[in-house]
Formats: C-alpha cells, structure tokens, sequence
C-alpha cells in the first residue's frame, strides 16, 4: 500500500486477556520498528526488525511482550496477560535502508485500552 | 542514549502569527525529523533534516548538527496548525534508525 498500515485502529479488551496488534510496512521498506506512545508523552522505542530478524528487542517493557515478522514484510505485536499500565498507543513505522539516510513512515497506530 | 528536550512545551497564538520551536540534543544525533500529531493522532512527517535548511510552504527548519539543535518555523500560523509537534533523532552512535523522541510542544491557534 501507499503508508504504512495498522490495525485495528482502536482495541479494548479486559485484564489479563492477550492481544494481537498488526503492522503492514510501505512495500520495500526491509527496517520495521514499533514504538509505544503514552498519553502525554513522545513515542517510546520498542523493538526494531531488519527483514525477518529483531535486531534490537531492547525497548519492550518485560517478557509479556514479544514481536514477529515472519516473512520480513507484515509485522505482529503481541501482548500476553494484558495490565491496564499496557494501555497506550502503539505505533508502527518503516523505513529502507535500515532507516540510516531515511526518514520514518509512520502508521496512525493502534489505540489499546485495558480495561 | 541521547536526551531530546524541546521547548516551549506549550504555545497559544492566535491564527497569522508566527513562531519557532525548539529541539535541542545531548549528543551527537542523525536521522533528524519533526513531526505533527494531528488531534486524531496520526503522526505526520514534516521534516526529514539532518543538516542545513529545509522549506515547505509556511514551515522550515533548520539544524545546526555541530551545535546539537532543530529549529522549526510556522509562519502565517492557521488554526489547522493546532497540535502536538515531535522532534526525533537517532542517536549518532547506533547503525541502524532508532528514534528518540522529544516531550513535545503543543500548539494551539485561536482563530
């Protein structure tokens, strides 16, 4: 597609519950980062592929957390045993090159709501 | 990792005013973009700017890389102007496009 696409755009789930969040990259772009946004505050870094690989997973919050990108193109967040402290924005972006020399696309992410 | 402070954290104009906001970095930075974030949320590119001087119809920026700052002009503000602005950089040290984003500064125009 022509940006980068996530979804859902909005998520509410309960306590304890796990969620599935996509991101779908501009076509090309190998470097695939997801990033958490809190009210208030700038988006955080969470983890970062290069193709298939996490290159740096240092950003995710606990073991709770954990991301994949199978066939280096689509990639998926997942949350186990959701807490309402997980509630946040999550954003997806993409670049090429690695992201060194280019600008980040970013997705209109999703919003998480535990409940 | 590096530190982004930008300033002001907050700004009221009222609509045809202008204005320059501020990002400033602890260390050397690359990868340097400014963003809006629109009352929806959606995070939109503004600026890819590593170096010199960029213009866009009523916005530029500059960075200065040596002195470790970013500079974005809104000029002939509109009330469609209104948001949260983000500067982001990728620390010099890193080989690949980890952002580390500012607090923001939050623009609101009056008509």
């Amino acid at each position: 597609g022509a940006g980068v696409s996530q979804t859902p755009s909005n998520k509410v789930t309960e306590k304890g519950k796990y969620v599935e969040l996509r991101c779908d990259p501009i076509s090309g772009h190998t470097a695939l980062y997801w990033y958490r946004q809190s009210l208030g505050q700038g988006p955080e870094f969470l983890i970062y592929f290069q193709g298939t690989g996490a290159a740096d997973d240092s950003g995710l919050p606990n073991d709770r957390f954990f991301a994949v990108r199978p066939e280096g193109s689509v990639s998926t967040l997942k949350i186990q045993r959701t807490e309402r402290g997980d509630s946040a924005v999550y954003l997806c972006a993409s670049s090429s090159n690695g992201g060194v020399g280019q600008p980040q696309h970013f997705g209109d992410g999703t919003r998480l709501s535990i409940l | 990792g590096i530190q982004v402070e930008q300033s002001p954290p907050d700004l009221i104009l009222q609509e045809g005013a202008n204005s320059t906001l501020r990002c400033n970095f602890s260390d050397s930075v690359n990868n340097l973009q400014w963003f809006h974030q629109n009352p929806w949320g959606q995070l939109i590119n503004l600026f890819y700017i590593p170096s010199g001087t960029k213009q866009n119809g009523r916005l530029s920026a500059t960075t200065v890389a040596t002195e470790r700052y970013s500079l974005l002009y809104i000029s002939s503000s509109q009330t469609t102007d209104s948001g949260v602005y983000f500067c982001a950089g990728r620390d010099g040290g890193t080989s690949y496009g980890k952002l580390t984003f500012g607090q923001g500064t939050i623009l609101t125009v009056h008509p």
